[in-house]
């Protein structure tokens, strides 16, 4: 089945530094989708990518949907102590407007005052 | 104002008591999704409605059921709850329509099994 790879796992960073995550694919998917998700709440959507090329912005918050469709990634840049939290990426790979998405596993990031 | 509500936001149960959760929308999506979600892990799908259209994943297990009695509601009842059933349970909503994908989430319930 189609898996995403989402890297790094974890990350600790200090205040102010920009952070900078991925996820990979062996296979095409049509949408990226970026989430934060905060301890014992549901995942927040950030970013939405529809486009092969896609670069949008929201916020201090920027996403790149990959050219091949195989990957993304989401920078945040000058980190605040409310960044802490997992940020999952998710895929949608059919021709539908609805169905499973794939999620990658998560990033856990940590900022230090 | 919140546009995917889950009640309750914690829920306890006894090993082998049924139990219900539930999840309403205000945004008028056709599709609504339950999700499973342990610990650090990714969420899991369970199944999703479009409409009234019933779409289980092949994995999830036959002790969970869901209902959708209108658009603005949906259901997860575990028949049986064992210790391995305990987790986040998510309800997620997309508009069905559009190309659009994009799901939205609520903000779970935490379920417990003793």
């Amino acid at each position: 089945g189609q898996q995403l790879n989402q890297s790094p796992q974890s990350m600790f960073i200090q205040e102010g530094e920009d952070v900078s995550m991925n996820c990979t694919s062996s296979s095409i998917f049509n949408t990226w989708l970026w989430y934060k998700q905060d301890p014992g709440e549901g995942p927040v959507l950030l970013i939405a990518l529809y486009k092969a090329g896609e670069l949008t912005s929201n916020g201090r918050l920027t996403a790149q949907f990959g050219i091949t469709r195989k990957d993304s990634f989401l920078n945040i840049s000058a980190s605040i102590p409310s960044d802490v939290g997992i940020y999952f990426c998710a895929g949608h790979a059919g021709g539908t407007s609805y169905g499973k998405l794939t999620f990658g596993q998560g990033t856990i990031l940590t900022v230090h005052p | 104002d919140a546009m995917v509500i889950q009640n309750p936001r914690y829920q306890v149960t006894q090993f082998g008591k049924p139990v219900t959760l539930s999840c309403s929308q205000t945004l008028n999506h056709n599709v609504m999704y339950w999700y499973q979600q342990k610990s650090s892990q990714a969420p899991k799908l369970l199944f999703h409605y479009y409409d009234k259209d019933f779409n289980n994943e092949a994995d999830t297990p036959d002790n969970f059921q869901s209902r959708r009695p209108n658009t603005s509601f949906c259901f997860l009842d575990i028949r049986s709850p064992g210790l391995g059933d305990a987790a986040m349970y998510l309800c997620a909503t997309s508009p069905g329509t559009g190309h659009i994908p994009t799901q939205y989430f609520g903000p779970g319930t935490r379920l417990t099994v003793l």
